[in-house]
């Protein structure tokens, strides 16, 4: 079954750290672009980080960029998102999802997500 | 980056058709994707490159794309269908990958 399984979600304060991580099976990891997307409580999807295979290429949200940082090991099937000096506007769902390559880019495979809180 | 302008709700009545519109400036130069979220549960991509399916998806959804409007269109609307419905591209200019607000679907 092809599968995506986020961890490392938590309550964390103003200014701190979190490293979210997304656990892959089923497919062939390192033959996939991957994504990470966040939802705030009751407010839609944001798009917040973009990795290609072979991490050549990464790209951020304006919202995120020089906060956080996307990486994959593609030898433990595994996508990662380091959180840094969080802000209470972090806080949401953080979901990841696998670009098919038969989508043109679409998103056809997402993790159930994990929750990020920012909050003193 | 683009700035994709979704409707915040729409209803339609039980076998009706549904029209959600995703618009944006010259959007129809861009593969337009659409995702169906329920309630307490992950996105599910329904329409990719403006109007294919994924497999297990129901032909009732259809997408179109053209000018400066996307749409998704849900024929013989069913209860089950009653989710929030989010338009998606892949910004070329930026690389960014770009959602609409989301639109509400109410089945009366």
């Amino acid at each position: 079954e092809v599968q995506l399984v986020e961890s490392g979600g938590g309550l964390v304060q103003p200014g701190g750290s979190l490293r979210l991580s997304c656990a892959a099976s089923g497919f062939t990891f390192r033959s996939y672009e991957m994504n990470w997307v966040r939802q705030a409580p009751g407010k839609g999807l944001e798009w917040v980080s973009y990795i290609r295979t072979t991490s050549t290429t990464v790209y951020y949200a304006d919202s995120v960029k020089g906060r956080f940082t996307i990486s994959r090991d593609d030898a433990k099937n595994s996508l990662y998102l380091q959180m840094n000096s969080l802000r209470p506007e972090d806080t949401a769902v953080y979901y990841c999802a696998r670009e098919g390559r038969t989508t043109v880019g679409g998103m056809d495979v997402w993790g159930q997500g994990t929750t990020v809180t920012v909050s003193s | 980056s683009s700035v994709l302008t979704q409707p915040p709700s729409v209803s339609v009545a039980p076998g009706k058709t549904a029209r959600i519109t995703c618009g944006g400036n010259n959007i129809g130069s861009k593969s337009v994707h659409w995702y169906q979220q329920k309630p307490g549960q992950a996105p599910v991509l329904v329409i990719y490159y403006d109007n294919e399916r994924p497999s297990g998806i129901p032909e009732r959804l259809s997408g179109s794309n053209s000018g400066n409007t996307a749409t998704l269109t849900i024929s013989r609307v069913e209860a089950g269908d009653e989710a929030d419905y989010y338009c998606q591209v892949w910004d070329v200019s930026s690389d960014h990958r770009v959602f609409g607000g989301g639109t509400k679907l109410t089945v009366l």
